[in-house]
């Protein structure tokens, strides 16, 4: 079946320790996105990536980073420097439509939870 | 910023109550989208409308759009368990980068049996 793979379910983090969280499609759709959910926030985006080897920053991109070197996969990294770094993540994906108006909807994972040892 | 303000918060109704959550936006959308997310699980896509005054029907949910573009509604009719969970709506402005989905906040819907 075609989807979103996010591991691991469940992260710990300690204090000063980077951590990557991982998200595989195989849907094959071009662009890639990871939220943040935080309760009663709803989703914050923190970065998406529209083609291989290109990402944006979304709304609260500070302390994470990432990479697109394969179509199928969007790591996430979320560094020493995100000092509240405890919340659900979700990475999505969606194909991309030519109109430039037009968003396509987007397939969620099941996502990560992360929390600070 | 583009800001997508969502109300109620949360909401609690009584099996077969009718259930309404509201959408507006600081600026005109190019179109919006609604997302359920059961407790417990991650978003799932609804609906997505993009014309003025657009309402859109799924068994005994009705999506309706502004005429200004700036607000957006989804209406549940005789609510069932089934429909507990978090609805969201998310939007996008002519403004805003093509990938960058603007989401509210959130109605968390309860139903009580």
């Amino acid at each position: 079946d075609g989807g979103i793979t996010q591991s691991p379910k469940y992260l710990f983090r300690k204090e000063g320790q980077n951590v990557t969280l991982s998200c595989e499609q195989n849907l094959n759709h071009d662009a890639m996105y990871w939220y943040r959910q935080d309760p009663g926030q709803g989703l914050r985006l923190i970065y998406y990536s529209q083609i291989v080897n290109d990402f944006q920053k979304g709304d609260i991109a500070e302390g994470y980073s990432v990479s697109r070197e394969k179509k199928e996969s969007f790591p996430l990294t979320v560094t020493s420097a995100q000092k509240n770094p405890t919340a659900f993540y979700l990475c999505a994906s969606s194909t991309t439509d030519r109109a430039i108006y037009s968003n396509q909807p987007q397939h969620f994972g099941d996502g990560t939870r992360l929390s600070i040892l | 910023g583009q800001q997508v303000m969502q109300i109620p918060q949360y909401q609690h109704v009584q099996e077969g109550e009718d259930f309404t959550t509201y959408c507006n936006s600081s600026t005109t959308l190019s179109n919006i989208q609604w997302y359920k997310q059961r407790p417990g699980g991650h978003p799932v896509f609804l609906i997505q409308l993009v014309k003025s005054g657009e309402v859109k029907k799924q068994k005994r949910l009705t999506f309706q759009f502004g005429e200004a573009k700036k607000n957006s509604s989804l209406h549940i009719t005789a609510t069932q368990t089934t429909d507990v969970g978090t609805y969201f709506c998310a939007g996008r402005g002519y403004g805003g980068s093509q990938g960058n989905l603007i989401f509210g906040k959130g109605t968390k819907l309860s139903v009580k049996p």
